[in-house]
């Protein structure tokens, strides 16, 4: 079975701070996914990774394969940014995720 | 395009009560799965249906749970007996090809509230 651990559980930042979000695996996956989930519960997939690193806007996702680790960078970080970030995994099956217990970040301004 | 839709969006109802949760993907999307998110806690996988092939029913907690894909496309959720524990709230997400390397969309829930 995959376990899936992030950190840190919350994080505080001022507006413009650069962010890092950490995901451990256990056992070597295919992809791995970010998401982003807002208050009121909409869940938005940001990024699927299986090597390197992936940017997009502000957001940069790393991952390496060998080390079971991956990170997720919020660079020039604004309250809008304030969400859970939860990583994924696949199960043992490839069939469906693994899901992270998620990071909570709020930004203030 | 429509992204993928849940109904109802809230629902309180008393333990021991049945109830009947409704998602429709994204259309063409093959794959289905729903998920569970308690209080606090991350999101629990439950059931995965993808195409004509027999669903995944390895996360549904218990026999009172139970889920069906008519046509390919639309999903229901039931949970029978309702119990105070079963209140979180249900996630359903499809995906165009299924696999957990194909991008999941999400809808935004239903929030089951057992009294």
């Amino acid at each position: 079975k995959n376990e899936v651990e992030q950190s840190p559980q919350n994080l505080t930042a001022q507006e413009g701070e650069f962010i890092t979000i950490n995901c451990s695996y256990s056992v070597g996956i295919s992809a791995l996914h970010w998401l982003q989930q807002h208050p009121g519960g909409g869940i938005v997939s940001l990024f699927m990774l299986s090597s390197g690193k992936k940017k997009h806007g502000r957001l940069i996702a790393t991952i390496n394969i060998q080390e079971k680790h991956s990170s997720l960078h919020i660079t020039a970080s604004h309250p809008r940014d304030s969400a859970v970030y939860i990583c994924a995994v696949p199960n043992q099956a490839g069939t469906a995720l693994i899901f992270g217990k998620g990071t909570t970040l709020s930004v203030s301004s | 395009g429509a992204g993928v839709s849940q109904s109802p969006s809230n629902k309180v109802t008393e333990k021991g009560k049945d109830v009947e949760l409704r998602c429709d993907p994204i259309s063409g999307h093959t794959a289905l799965y729903w998920y569970r998110q308690s209080l606090g806690q991350g999101l629990e996988f439950l059931i995965y249906f993808q195409g004509n092939s027999a669903p995944d029913k390895s996360g549904l907690p218990s026999d009172r749970f139970s889920a069906e894909r008519t046509g390919g496309s639309v999903s229901t959720l039931t949970i029978q007996r309702t119990q105070q524990e079963d209140s979180a709230v249900y996630l359903c997400a499809s995906s165009e090809q299924g696999g957990a390397d194909s991008p999941l969309h999400f809808g935004n829930g239903t929030r089951l509230t057992v009294t």
